[in-house]
């Protein structure tokens, strides 16, 4: 069973670089099963922002309203998928999530991560 | 990109039928069989319900169903049990992109 675990720093200033992890374990990034990884985030006591997402081949999609700021990619030496959001502003404040999408499903996330939490302020 | 729109409550009480709507647009919920529902509780990360309109992963109960109809999909728990109280999301794809619901937290009373 896939199991990921997010983790980042917590507090960033304003107009500072987000730098997240997800470690995933039970399984490899590139498992042939996995069609994407997948960012997801959530201001506090609000809804669910779908922030982008990486195939088992590198390739990204990102959200229309971060795509200047974002990256997202995958380290196979660490099993880990990594996202960078520069240019920080509050509004990128909230809980953000990893999720798997597995392959028996075009668009869903079947595996979730239970959250980091980032807040920018200075 | 425009967030789909799901009513901010619904509430039942123990063994009633609720639904929860989700309204798209052709270019997302209407125009592709790729509707996701996700459960919520406070503090917790969310869990898939319901993948591709109408299937539940192994798991997840069968008073738990969804479909479609245009550009609006629905979720129905049936029977409502205490454990049920929680907030639920929509999701569609959306072209290249994915889009979520605004969430809906249902209560039962």
């Amino acid at each position: 069973q896939v199991q990921l675990q997010e983790s980042g720093p917590g507090l960033v200033k304003p107009s500072q670089t987000l730098s997240l992890n997800c470690l995933v374990s039970g399984d490899s990034i590139n498992n042939p099963n996995v069609r994407y990884w997948g960012w997801i985030r959530q201001p506090a006591g609000k809804g669910l922002e779908w922030v982008g997402r990486v195939y088992t081949n590198g390739g990204t999609i990102y959200s229309p309203s971060l795509k200047s700021r974002l990256t997202m990619s995958l380290d196979t030496s660490t099993n880990q998928v990594s996202l960078k959001l520069k240019s920080l502003i509050a509004p990128d404040t909230g809980i953000y999530y990893c999720a798997a999408n597995f392959g028996n499903s075009y668009d869903a996330f079947h595996v979730w991560g239970p959250g980091t939490v980032v807040t920018v302020s200075s | 990109q425009s967030a789909l729109t799901q009513p901010r409550s619904v509430s039942g009480s123990p063994a009633e039928t609720v639904t929860i709507s989700c309204t798209g647009t052709s270019d997302d919920v209407g125009g592709y069989n790729y509707v996701s529902w996700y459960q919520q509780y406070s503090g917790k990360a969310p869990k898939l319900l319901i993948y591709d309109v109408t299937k539940r992963p192994s798991g997840v109960p069968a008073r738990f169903s969804a479909s479609k109809s245009g550009n609006t999909a629905s979720l129905t728990i049936s029977g409502l049990q205490a454990e049920d109280e929680a907030d639920y999301f929509c999701c569609s794809f959306a072209g290249s992109y994915t889009l979520f619901g605004g969430g809906t937290k249902v209560t039962v009373l």
